[in-house]
């Protein structure tokens, strides 16, 4: 069976600091993959997906950035993160094919002190 | 372009209550509708799904029926318990030619007291 791993769980960095979240897929290959943000009490967000190996796709212009080094593992990054971007962060993954549900990693909280 | 509404939270109801849960879209094509549930402090988790008009998804006691003549998919469930206290997520899935994105709506917050 499928299983996706979202790591860490919570995160506390400086305004300023760099980002790295990871999110690793097992069990299919050549998923959908996709990032989420949940700001407290609101809905998602979709940040960017995946199609494939180096295809990304950003949906929102903002101050952070994603990557896909491998087929199962995609990787949301930032250079300088800033005060707002303290928020929920999803990972999914889907088939990719029409009406394919998304699956969704635990989430990391980050705060941005 | 596609949406999807909710019903406005928080909805607080005591134990074995019916609960009904709104939600209404719009989309061009033929959507796939799902509905989602979050705990506190984890990710979502698919309760249930439909994939054309007058299918019935259920899991849990939970069910929703696709009814394309009135663009809804309501959550409901005959009894609800202390466990079932979480948010909900209704999201469609567009037509053909879709990369697998869902369209979510804002979440119902579901507070159930004994």
């Amino acid at each position: 069976s499928q299983t996706i791993h979202q790591w860490p769980a919570t995160l506390v960095q400086p305004v300023g600091s760099p980002l790295s979240l990871e999110c690793t897929v097992e069990g299919t290959s050549n998923p959908n993959l996709y990032w989420y943000r949940q700001a407290a009490g609101r809905g998602l967000q979709l940040l960017f997906y995946s199609v494939g190996i180096g295809q990304i796709s950003s949906e929102v212009p903002q101050n952070l950035s994603a990557s896909r080094p491998q087929d199962r593992q995609f990787i949301l990054s930032s250079k300088k993160l800033l005060l707002s971007d303290s928020s929920f962060y999803l990972c999914a993954w889907s088939l990719g094919q029409d009406k394919s549900p998304l699956h969704f990693g635990n989430g990391t909280r980050l705060t941005v002190t | 372009g596609d949406s999807v509404t909710q019903m406005e939270g928080p909805v607080t109801l005591s134990e074995e209550a019916f609960l009904t849960i709104n939600c209404t879209y719009t989309a061009t094509g033929y959507p796939s509708l799902f509905w989602y549930v979050q705990y506190p402090g984890e990710g979502l988790q698919l309760l249930l799904k439909a994939t054309k008009a007058d299918d019935k998804g259920s899991n849990k006691g939970f069910e929703a029926t696709y009814r394309k003549e009135t663009t809804s998919f309501h959550l409901e469930k005959g009894s609800v318990q202390v466990s079932d206290s979480a948010v909900y997520f209704c999201a469609l899935s567009p037509g053909s030619g879709n990369t697998g994105k869902l369209i979510f709506g804002q979440g119902t917050t579901l507070q159930v007291k004994p």
